[in-house]
Parts: C-alpha cells; structure tokens; sequence
C-alpha cells in the first residue's frame, strides 16, 4: 500500500553515501521529536527520538540534530544502504497533555545501487 | 513479543454505509493513537485514549468516533461514509499517556487497515 503522496520530496543518494533529511516543524512549543520511517504497506517504524532539552543525539548509523531557534529538525544517516530506501517522517509531539503528534509530510529516500 | 494488530487489514465500502476497525496494542501499553494517512494530507491525528478515556482529539467530524476497552484494546467507528474517507488507518500504542520526563513516549505503529469508499 502506498504511503506517500505524488509531490512527496525526494531524496536520492549513492549506495555508502551519507544522507541528510530535514524537517521543518510548526510548534515553539513542541517538547519531543521522532523520526520515523515506512516503506510501502508497513505502518511506521521508530528510528531515533530527542527532546526538545537537548539538540543532537546518535544512533546506530543516524544522528538526529535540533535547532529549536528556527525549529528545524535534520535526521542523518551514515553509509546509506538499500534497506533505507522508504518514506521518512519526523513528528513533534506538542506539549500539552498526552500522545499527540504532528507528523511532517514525509520526505522519499531512494538509494541507488 | 507481539507488536500492534489492527483489523481488518483490508476493506471496501460504499458511501453512506459505516465501519468499525479494531486495534489491539503490545501488551502492557495503556495509551493508544488513531491516525489517518491518505497522499494527499499525510498522517493526520485523530484521537488517543489512555484508560477507557479519550485523551485527545484531532481535528476530524463527529463521524469518527472511538473507544477504549479495560483491556486496552481500542476500536474507531467511521459513520456514513465519505469517498474522501478512503485512506489508511494506523493505530498506535505507546506505554503511556504523558510523562514527558519519564518515558520517550515512542509510539509503536500497527500496518494499518486500508478502507477504501466507493
């Protein structure tokens, strides 16, 4: 099943390159941000999350970096292998009580051999 | 251990008709999200509920309705249906509600049910 729309950007990067994906998000008041990735008929999967207190955190292979001053959110994946090709989603969780997130549009990241 | 299951996986309706889709989150998870996905407005938010109660709610009609049972398993109602109503529904599980100092609050997604409205 698809997951993206026809307009979604797209992100095309060599095989062991690193890829950079970033993310504009809308609330100052956001406390909590994820990454997350979906290929085609999956539901979405985690990939690394950080809080609004600090402003880069590692992965395995991924660094998530935040910019609250021009609310900016950038995942980065090193080395970029097939398996990553999917649509990637960041969310913000605005900051009042309970689980409710935005989700940006969604950015597609092919991997070419 | 079992991640989140959604039913049914697939379905078709016609307009006007109503749909009922279950969720059932991991084990252990007392919060659960709706979200629509369709290619046009992304993944949108529909509702949580935590303990029987609905938590939050996101922006969509009286037609979409939800709730929450005492064994956290979750459905969402969709009545008299809409062409534009077609899209993916994913539930979301998480452990908890808030506690935004004490847990990462990860939401850990089902594969979806795809409605299709004729």
């Amino acid at each position: 099943g698809e997951s993206v729309g026809l307009h979604l950007p797209t992100l095309s990067v060599q095989e062991g390159d690193n890829s950079i994906i970033n993310c504009a998000y809308s609330n100052s008041a956001s406390d909590y941000f994820i990454w997350y990735k979906q290929e085609s008929g999956k539901g979405p999967q985690f990939i690394i999350d950080i809080r609004s207190n600090m402003d880069k955190r590692q992965g395995q292979r991924v660094t998530v970096l935040l910019n609250k001053t021009v609310k900016h959110l950038s995942l980065q994946i090193a080395a970029t292998q097939p398996g990553d090709s999917a649509v990637y989603f960041c969310a913000e969780r605005i900051a009042d009580y309970g689980q409710n997130f935005v989700f940006g549009p969604g950015t597609r990241l092919s991997v070419l051999p | 251990k079992a991640g989140v299951t959604q039913t049914p996986r697939y379905l078709i309706k016609t307009r006007g008709q109503q749909v009922t889709l279950s969720c059932s989150p991991i084990s252990g998870h007392r919060s659960v999200s709706w979200y629509q996905q369709t290619p046009g407005q992304g993944l949108q938010f529909l509702f949580e509920y935590f303990s029987e109660t609905q938590r939050n709610k996101g922006n969509f009609p009286g037609r979409f309705s939800g709730r929450q049972f005492s064994n956290s398993r979750s459905e969402m109602n969709v009545s008299t249906l809409e062409l534009g109503d077609s899209a993916l529904y994913l539930c979301a599980s998480s452990k908890a509600a808030w506690q935004v100092l004490t847990n990462t609050g990860e939401l850990f997604f089902g594969e979806g049910s795809r409605l299709t409205v004729l």
